[in-house]
């Protein structure tokens, strides 16, 4: 039962736009919501993260959007650039699997000239 | 800072045999926790261990064991192996459970023919 969901397997964007990576979940028991960030041959990096009880949060070029209600949260990357080329996974933990990331499938990210 | 550390980093097996990954973590970092990345998947949560003690499983079989040293490193076991286990597994350590900042490894691929 896949209960983090990234719809968008990919994404292609050019260089100084915005890049916009969407995220739903189902579990009303999730409580912290991170995104990590991987290149090929490498571990996932973590990249920002955002708490059930925060709209927002921001980290240079980053933002986290999460909407509680409609249990959706989204990654702004502004502006882009060519080394954010990567996959993209939204993760989340919950108060009943404490410890345990529950991730989704990851959106893969090109970003062009 | 050495980060989180993982041994072989490729190996390939085959069906039947038995395997050992080799996980440590970040100094000072006393939990441990397993995930295994499918091509096309996001990882799934295969252990977690803080203290030596298991402190969480996911839902994989019997086949899959672990456990942690008194110098906090980590073993991932696998007996019997199949096609399907052919993945890449992840390495995550962290200062304890319950705590969000999660480092990864680069991970170990393994290969079941």
């Amino acid at each position: 039962d896949q209960q983090v969901k990234q719809n968008s397997p990919s994404l292609s964007v050019q260089e100084g736009r915005i890049s916009i990576l969407n995220c739903d979940y189902t579990n009303s028991m999730f409580d912290y919501f991170l995104w990590y960030k991987k290149y090929p041959a490498e571990g996932p990096t973590f990249l920002i993260s955002i708490s059930s009880i925060k709209d927002k949060n921001e980290d240079g070029r980053f933002t986290v959007f999460l909407n509680k209600s409609a249990k959706h949260l989204s990654l702004h990357i502004v502006p882009s650039q060519p080394g954010d080329s990567a996959v993209y996974f939204c993760a989340a933990l919950g108060t009943d699997s404490w410890g345990k990331l529950q991730f989704g499938a990851g959106t893969q990210v090109v970003v062009t000239p | 800072d050495a980060g989180v550390t993982q041994s072989p980093t490729h190996l390939i097996k085959t069906r039947g045999q038995h395997v050992t990954l080799r996980c440590s973590p970040i100094s000072g970092h006393k939990s441990v926790s397993w995930y295994q990345q499918v091509l096309g998947q996001g990882p799934q949560f295969i252990f977690q261990y803080y203290e030596k003690e298991e402190r969480g499983r996911g839902n994989f079989p019997d086949r899959f064991s672990a456990r942690q040293f008194p110098n906090y490193s980590s073993e991932l076991n696998v007996n019997a192996l199949l096609l399907g286990d052919s993945a890449l597994y992840l390495c995550a350590s962290s200062l304890a459970t319950g705590t969000y900042g999660y480092t990864f490894g680069s991970g170990t691929r393994l290969t079941v023919v």
